[in-house]
């Protein structure tokens, strides 16, 4: 199983809502990561997790919170959100990071958020 | 600092055409580079890498050749197919920057029939 499986694919919001978007792998992967894609943009880091510790944030506001349950999935947890936090969100897994860092990232296809 | 340089899109060839996307990079240290793909409603996938000057990175027909005399890590393809359109992302990352990769802007590449 090489998959990264994110969940919804598609989401819409108000700016009061609390929503969470859910990643899962089950590769064996001790790393996870949160990346946000605006259209025509790279993706920009947001949230590393290694061995279910957060290891890097990328100073994202806190209406962002993210949670590592067990080492195959990995949340992220929507609270009063504002338009411009409209974005592809993709979920991504590696080996390791730190030490075991290679740079290879294996990518979920990614939950389309919109904040109205 | 750290950055990745991608030549602007889109790319617009016609099938079986010769594809180079350009890539030149700027970093502290001795970087490993790679080339991700994101297919249209997709993640983004690695397509190749390489860690040291002069490795060649291949993979689907792509090939890239890490040039360290002219910090350059460029996209070829010989004869490129309609389902190779995608945006093509070039990065860097160093050892020791603990899981960041420096991506580059993108290149979207449309191939026509």
């Amino acid at each position: 199983d090489t998959e990264v499986t994110q969940t919804p694919k598609h989401l819409v919001m108000g700016m009061t809502n609390k929503k969470s978007l859910k990643c899962e792998q089950h590769m064996g992967h001790r790393a996870m990561y949160w990346y946000k894609q605006k259209a025509k943009k790279p993706p920009e880091l947001m949230f590393v997790y290694s061995y279910e510790k957060l290891s890097i944030n990328e100073s994202v506001p806190s209406r962002f919170s993210p949670e590592c349950p067990n080492s195959s999935l990995l949340n992220l947890h929507l609270h009063a959100l504002q338009p411009e936090d409209s974005a592809l969100y993709l979920c991504a897994s590696s080996q390791g990071a730190s030490g075991g860092w290679t740079g290879e990232l294996f990518f979920g296809e990614g939950s389309r958020l919109t904040v109205l | 600092g750290n950055s990745v340089t991608q030549m602007e899109g889109p790319v617009t060839l016609s099938e079986e055409a010769f594809l180079t996307i350009n890539c030149t990079y700027t970093a502290t240290g001795y970087p490993s580079l790679f080339w991700y793909v994101q297919y249209p409603g997709e993640g983004l996938q690695l397509l190749l890498k390489a860690t040291k000057a002069d490795d060649k990175g291949s993979n689907k027909g792509f090939e890239a050749t890490y040039r360290k005399e002219t910090t350059s890590f460029h996209l070829e393809k010989g004869s490129v197919q309609v389902s190779d359109s995608a945006v093509y992302f070039c990065a860097l990352t160093l050892t020791g920057t603990a899981s960041k990769l420096t991506f580059g802007t993108g290149t979207r590449l449309q191939v026509t029939l």
